[in-house]
């Protein structure tokens, strides 16, 4: 069955230094997605995007965060110069399309900003 | 805007029984869905059932079912005959049209004891 992959499964990552998140969607999906999950809260919504662009982003995503599908497969989550409170689980998933609703999520990407 | 809420953080129930887990929203929309998640200690977020607003008819995944109450805003979810792998976070999570734009609960700990 096909599934979101993440990689890595684990960053560690100094204050301050630009960290790339990676996700491989399900390969014939067109809707993308990221949320956060900091630890022991609930999980929050980021920025979705389709057909090249960003749909919809929350206050969270701020202009030190940004989202790329390079080369077609790929869908990366950057920030640029990462804080302590970025510490967080991140999840990628992706959708069908339009008219379908379930989002297929990977396994997540645990970020520690020290 | 919309919001989800989960009242119960913690709750347990004895392996072959059945538990009921609470989660009400707010919402103007008149067309959504809604979900409910399962977080097990690996972390991935995984699709238990889902439910169109405009159906009448509570949806049912084997042992899984909800109890929609649109008037109330109320979408709760019945797992039955409980097993030892239920042991998971339980996330309810609303989905406005197909934005795709998740909004999730604070979550429910199910611990299942044998």
């Amino acid at each position: 069955e096909p599934e979101v992959t993440q990689t890595p499964s684990h960053q560690v990552t100094q204050m301050g230094q630009e960290v790339i998140l990676r996700c491989v969607p399900i390969s014939n999906h067109l809707y993308f997605y990221w949320y956060r999950q900091i630890l022991g809260q609930k999980v929050e919504f980021l920025v979705s995007f389709y057909n090249n662009e960003i749909s919809e982003k929350s206050e969270i995503f701020d202009d030190q965060f940004s989202v790329e599908r390079p080369d077609g497969s790929n869908f990366t989550l950057k920030i640029r110069s990462t804080k302590l409170e970025d510490s967080a689980m991140y999840f990628c998933a992706s959708r069908l399309d339009r008219g379908t609703y379930e989002q297929y999520f990977g396994p997540g990407t645990r970020l520690t900003v020290t | 805007a919309q919001t989800v809420t989960q009242s119960q953080p913690e709750m347990s129930v004895q392996e072959a029984e059945t538990v009921t887990l609470s989660c009400t929203y707010d919402t103007s929309e008149s067309n959504y869905y809604l979900f409910w998640y399962k977080q097990p200690p690996s972390r991935q977020m995984i699709l238990v059932i889902r439910q169109e607003a405009y159906k009448q008819q509570n949806a049912t995944e084997n042992r899984f079912s909800v109890n929609f109450q649109k008037a109330a805003k109320s979408f709760s979810l019945k797992i039955s005959d409980s097993q030892l792998g239920d042991t998971a976070m339980y996330f309810c999570a609303f989905m406005a049209g197909n934005t795709g734009k998740l909004i999730f609960g604070q979550g429910t700990t199910l611990q299942v004891k044998p």
